[in-house]
């Protein structure tokens, strides 16, 4: 069975600062994973993928994810928040032994504050 | 270059009555095409997904339903809505290798 675990529900920063939001996963076959990003009222926008290329992962307005596979992880970052950071992120896994499904995790929310 | 379109963008429906949202896809061909839900506070749950005109598999047992009746149409149905069926519906589609989805804007379904 695969899984995704988001382990913040909400996130909290100061603009200027680094975000991280962490997801871990277990598949029992190799892994691609996502993240998306959705604003209020919105449908989801993929922010960067790995697929089993290079581990650290850069993807569009400053954000980036390292695959770690020793510790089952995908966690997401950016040194600076801009206040426009302000949204939901999803962690998505996809493996080919998971009936070619995706799962989703349950999201985090981020909030920026001056 | 790919676009998804999705309508309508919000509804307010009574109990009981039909539903009917719709969903298009330009600039591709033989897609997979995808309903997804989003219940307040809750995650995404996927309901419908079709890999062909006239494929169609059910998640989860719910009183909709979903059609394919053009290769880059997909459409989300209901005879009677229920309370517990107010949320964000999101249509998507991918390649035929599954992997990254592409979605689209959203329907904000709320029955009262």
């Amino acid at each position: 069975a695969q899984s995704v675990t988001q382990l913040d529900s909400h996130v909290s920063v100061s603009e200027g600062t680094p975000v991280l939001l962490r997801c871990n996963y277990s598949s029992s076959y190799s892994p691609s994973l996502f993240w998306y990003v959705q604003h209020p009222n919105k449908g989801l926008q993929l922010l960067l993928k790995y697929t089993s290329a290079a581990t650290l992962v850069k993807g569009i307005n400053g954000f980036e994810a390292e695959f770690k596979k020793s510790e089952t992880s995908f966690h997401l970052t950016k040194p600076s928040a801009h206040m426009s950071d302000a949204a939901e992120y999803f962690c998505v896994l996809f493996s080919t032994g998971g009936g070619n499904k995706l799962t989703f995790g349950t999201g985090t929310q981020l909030k920026v504050e001056l | 270059s790919q676009t998804i379109h999705q309508w309508p963008a919000t509804l307010v429906q009574p109990v009981g009555s039909p539903l009917s949202l719709e969903c298009t896809v330009e600039g591709t061909s033989n897609p997979n095409l995808y309903w997804y839900r989003q219940a307040a506070g809750r995650g995404l749950q996927l309901l419908f997904y079709s890999v062909g005109i006239g494929q169609i598999s059910s998640e989860v047992p719910q009183n909709l339903s979903a059609s394919r009746p053009q290769d880059r149409q997909f459409i989300l149905s209901s005879k009677k809505l229920l309370l517990s069926d107010s949320g964000f519906y999101l249509c998507a589609w991918s390649t035929r290798q599954y992997r990254e989805l592409f979605f689209g804007e959203g329907s904000r379904l709320t029955v009262l």
